[in-house]
């Protein structure tokens, strides 16, 4: 079956731009979660659906953050007045409930702010 | 303030060898432990997991040690395959029922032919 999947897979900004991040989960799943992953580092948690409801965005850094799933399935992660700091490989995952424990990760998106 | 730590960013083993990526936390509430695994241009991939009320979890090539006195835990992976060649992060949660993994910064795996 088709696993989560991100568009676009790069993404190339100017500083100050907005931009908009797109991720389509495992059908069916109806928890959702972004994740920033920074070069050498290891991904870190953003903000977290429960179908049409953000259930916790506290990883979100601040709000120039912020992100939609309006009808429970696909979500868009946007980025305003983006910012070099904000360069980072975009992950998207997916999952059964919250309650199950493996989070099925897409590809991710890498975003360049120059 | 890393939570989360893999303090080799590297490792390479031959193949058919045992690999042993090490992790260790800090945070006495973590009591659900997971691997992923990464292949470049890809997602981590989920490989295996164990919960704080077992030491032991083994599944095919891969088996994952806690010691919870230690806050330590570790995935052998044996034999080593070329195939296994990926950065490997360590993941931890309060609770299985918990969203909110916090990773290490990963290992890059290297398994020579």
């Amino acid at each position: 079956g088709a696993g989560v999947s991100q568009t676009p897979s790069n993404k190339v900004t100017e500083k100050g731009k907005y931009v908009e991040l797109r991720c389509d989960p495992i059908s069916g799943h109806t928890a959702l979660y972004w994740y920033r992953q920074s070069l050498g580092q290891g991904p870190e948690f953003l903000i977290y659906f429960q179908g049409t409801g953000a259930a916790d965005d506290s990883g979100l850094p601040n709000d120039r953050f912020f992100a939609v799933r309006p009808e429970g399935s696909v979500s868009t992660l946007k980025i305003q007045r983006t910012e070099r700091g904000d360069s980072a490989v975009y992950l998207c995952a997916s999952s059964l409930d919250p309650t199950t424990d493996t989070q099925y990760f897409g590809p991710g998106t890498r975003l360049t702010v120059l | 303030d890393q939570q989360v730590k893999q303090n080799s960013p590297s490792l390479s083993v031959q193949e058919g060898r045992i690999s042993i990526l090490n992790c260790d936390y800090t945070n006495s509430m973590f009591d659900y432990f997971l691997w992923y695994k990464k292949y470049p241009a890809e997602g981590p991939t989920f490989l295996i997991s164990i919960s704080s009320i077992k030491d032991k979890n083994e599944d095919g090539r891969f088996t994952v040690f806690l010691n919870k006195s230690a806050k330590h835990l570790s995935l052998h992976i044996v034999p080593s395959q070329p195939g296994d060649s990926a950065v490997y992060f360590c993941a931890a949660s309060e609770g299985s029922g918990t969203y909110k993994y916090i990773f290490g910064t990963g290992t890059r795996l290297k398994v020579l032919a």
